[in-house]
């Protein structure tokens, strides 16, 4: 079957350096992408999501972009802190089945 | 506003017991989830709720069941607990239902089965 999937399992930055976070996606039916980030024993905490309609949108000091022709999903994270440290996950969504699928996650590990 | 907030935060049973975990939302929403989370796998989805009244299998829903209390609450329940249920917990919620927003997590059960 179609899955999300991640290029990473950890990333090492540091402190003040821009981190990029990759995911592929082989369902060329999901239309709405999210990313969360999710510290050491809590829940994943939403970051920023992104619809097929557009190719990037920015946060603060996030911006997620998205390239349809080639099903790839990236979360860039400018002047990574030591609070940026956690595991990163994207999921994508078809509207018509209304579940997200997620990927494994990559670990962010910001050194000083 | 709490968010979501799931009991309990921790667990252990013993092969062959029973529990349920508990989910409730603050935020008004239709829709809400439960997963688990393994190492290296990602979240899954057990089950889901699009709307007070309705529930719905997701992915992995063998040895659960669910109940949709009211809007607000969504609760898990393990008939005969066994070692493979051993796994994080996730309860979230979402608005509107059918997809296109974003789901608000819980901070999960941490279940350990003996």
């Amino acid at each position: 079957g179609e899955s999300v999937g991640l290029h990473l399992p950890t990333l090492s930055v540091q402190e003040g350096d821009n981190s990029i976070i990759n995911c592929a996606y082989s369902n060329s039916a999901s239309d709405y992408f999210i990313w969360y980030k999710q510290e050491s024993g809590k829940g994943p905490q939403f970051i920023i999501d992104i619809r097929s309609n557009m190719d990037k949108r920015q946060g603060q000091r996030v911006t997620v972009l998205l390239n349809k022709t080639v099903k790839h999903l990236s979360l860039q994270i400018a002047a990574t802190q030591p609070g940026d440290s956690a595991v990163y996950f994207c999921a994508e969504n078809m509207r018509s089945w209304g579940k997200l699928q997620f990927g494994a996650g990559t670990q962010v590990v910001v050194t000083p | 506003n709490a968010g979501v907030t799931q009991t309990p935060k921790f667990q252990v049973l013993k092969t062959g017991q029973s529990m349920t975990l508990q989910c409730a939302q603050d935020m008004n929403h239709n829709s809400m989830y439960w997963y688990r989370q393994d190492p290296g796998m990602g979240l899954r989805l057990i089950y889901y709720s699009a709307s007070e009244g309705t529930t719905d299998k997701g992915e992995v829903p063998n040895g659960y069941n669910v109940s949709r209390l009211n809007k607000r609450e969504f609760s898990l329940r393990l008939e005969s607990a066994a070692p493979s249920q051993t796994s994080v917990y996730f309860c979230a919620s979402s608005e509107p239902p059918g997809g296109g927003s974003p789901l608000h997590f819980g901070n999960g059960t941490r279940l350990t089965v003996t």
